[in-house]
């Protein structure tokens, strides 16, 4: 089956830019989708198909994909920010998610 | 404005069957353009997706739940259904219903989840 891997944990200072990593054998080949979750909330699809954001995301979240390797960006880090952060790919007609990232902002 | 409302025990024992309702409000069920689905997520940990269906009764399961799950659509009612058989602790977890784009298959509208405990 296929898997999917993202770091535990990011670290990221105050306006700065974090970079959400999430590995799969040939990644790139696939559309890579991206879920922020706050404590106690369901969560909100922020990115889909690589680099699109649905109405109402920031334009600070951004999405790129390539390779093994697909990233989420988010520009000029806020406070609100602060959540845990799922990739997803649909591979072999089975939805598969990273293990998740818990975005801390300084 | 779409919403998704998930219902049903919050608690239920071991070996017995979980089932799940998400009403659909403000859309219909029966678009063409989107599929169905129930992910959960037990404490403390990430998401996993249960399965899938399309208001024509078409189903994708997760492989390693398959054998216990059977997910169901009542377009009547703008409804779709989970039942999960032979339930266990680590079946402990919040149930979210979620909206899932036909081509792509990612999630862009979810209700808000329920909590379901299994224990006697």
């Amino acid at each position: 089956s296929y898997e999917l891997t993202q770091p535990l944990s990011v670290s990221v200072a105050l306006g700065q830019t974090a970079r959400i990593t999430c590995g799969g054998n040939n990644i790139g080949s696939k559309n890579v989708h991206w879920y922020q979750q706050k404590p106690g909330q369901a969560p909100v699809l922020v990115i889909y198909r690589d680099s699109n954001r649905p109405s109402g995301i920031p334009e600070r979240f951004s999405g790129s994909n390539s390779g093994n390797t697909a990233t989420l960006t988010i520009s000029r880090a806020q406070a609100g920010d602060e959540a845990d952060y799922y990739c997803q790919v649909w591979d072999s007609s089975t939805e598969v998610f990273g293990g998740g990232t818990k975005l801390t902002v300084l | 404005q779409l919403q998704l409302q998930e219902s049903g025990p919050g608690l239920v024992k071991p070996s017995e069957t979980l089932s799940l309702t998400c009403t659909v409000s403000g859309g219909s069920i029966s678009s063409s353009s989107y599929y169905w689905g129930w992910i959960r997520q037990p404490p403390g940990k990430g998401l996993e997706w249960i399965g899938s269906i399309y208001y024509s009764g078409s189903t994708y399961y997760n492989p390693s739940l398959k054998s216990r799950v059977t997910i169901s659509v009542d377009t009547s009612k703008n409804q779709f259904s989970l039942k999960l058989s032979s339930v266990t602790a680590a079946d402990t977890a919040v149930y979210y219903c979620a909206r899932l784009g036909y081509d792509d298959f990612y999630m862009d509208v979810w209700g808000k989840g329920t909590t379901v405990t299994v224990s006697s």
